[in-house]
């Protein structure tokens, strides 16, 4: 189908390796943070969310770092495996003060290396 | 099975023909949302729904409607397709703003 990857970033891996896809948002006053995986064909599929009073949070091999500070969001994936090939996208809610909605990041392509 | 579901998936059309996206969910979920995919420019949002009978533009709503009448539907509405609508749609609901949102399998639409 047609790619919705075209001129993103792109982040190479070795199958077994560990990924980290970065994410720099937008807004101070966001306060939940979102790590979706969109497979070719596919649908955005959530992995994991965080609150801005937390700054980790693990799930099942998936991590997300959170730094306020620097509006930086991370998504760390434990032994990369080939299904984790796809395009990520991190998210940000922003509230009723600035519109009530959820704005993507531009994305990032993992191709994993078997 | 918990689902947000869309139809049709594809779709090609010629200008100015009205046609209608349907959107259902069946999660019991307030928040509900439509954007289209175009490459190189990422997900947008083009108009959500907090709850029924509520609903606001998002990023770039020009010549699209919607209308949340029961909860569970979201249809998106072209009255007049032009050839720059033409792009990968996605329904979407959460539970509430601030929570997960789960995605539909996307509507490819060609309008000619």
């Amino acid at each position: 189908g047609e790619s919705v990857g075209l001129h993103l970033p792109t982040l190479s891996v070795q199958e077994g390796d560990n990924s980290i896809i970065n994410c720099a948002y937008s807004n101070s006053a966001s306060d939940y943070f979102i790590w979706y995986k969109q497979e070719s064909g596919k649908g955005p599929q959530f992995i994991i969310d965080i609150r801005s009073n937390m700054d980790k949070r693990q799930g099942q091999r998936v991590t997300v770092l959170l730094n306020k500070t620097v509006k930086h969001l991370s998504l760390q994936i434990a032994a990369t495996q080939p299904g984790d090939s796809a395009v990520y996208f991190c998210a940000e809610i922003l509230d009723w003060e600035y519109g009530n909605k959820l704005v993507f990041g531009a994305g990032t392509i993992l191709r994993v290396k078997s | 099975e918990a689902q947000v579901t869309q139809n049709p998936r594809y779709l090609i059309t010629v200008t100015g023909k009205k046609l209608t996206v349907t959107c259902s969910q069946n999660m019991n979920h307030e928040y509900m949302s439509w954007y289209r995919q175009d490459p190189g420019l990422g997900l947008r949002q083009i108009y959500y729904s907090m709850n029924v009978e509520v609903t606001d533009k998002g990023d770039v709503p020009e010549g699209y409607k919607v209308s949340r009448k029961e909860k569970r539907n979201f249809p998106l509405i072209l009255e007049s397709p032009s050839p720059n609508q033409t792009s990968l749609y996605f329904c979407a609901s959460s539970l509430r703003l601030a929570s997960a949102q789960y995605f539909g399998p996307g509507t490819r639409l060609t309008v000619l």
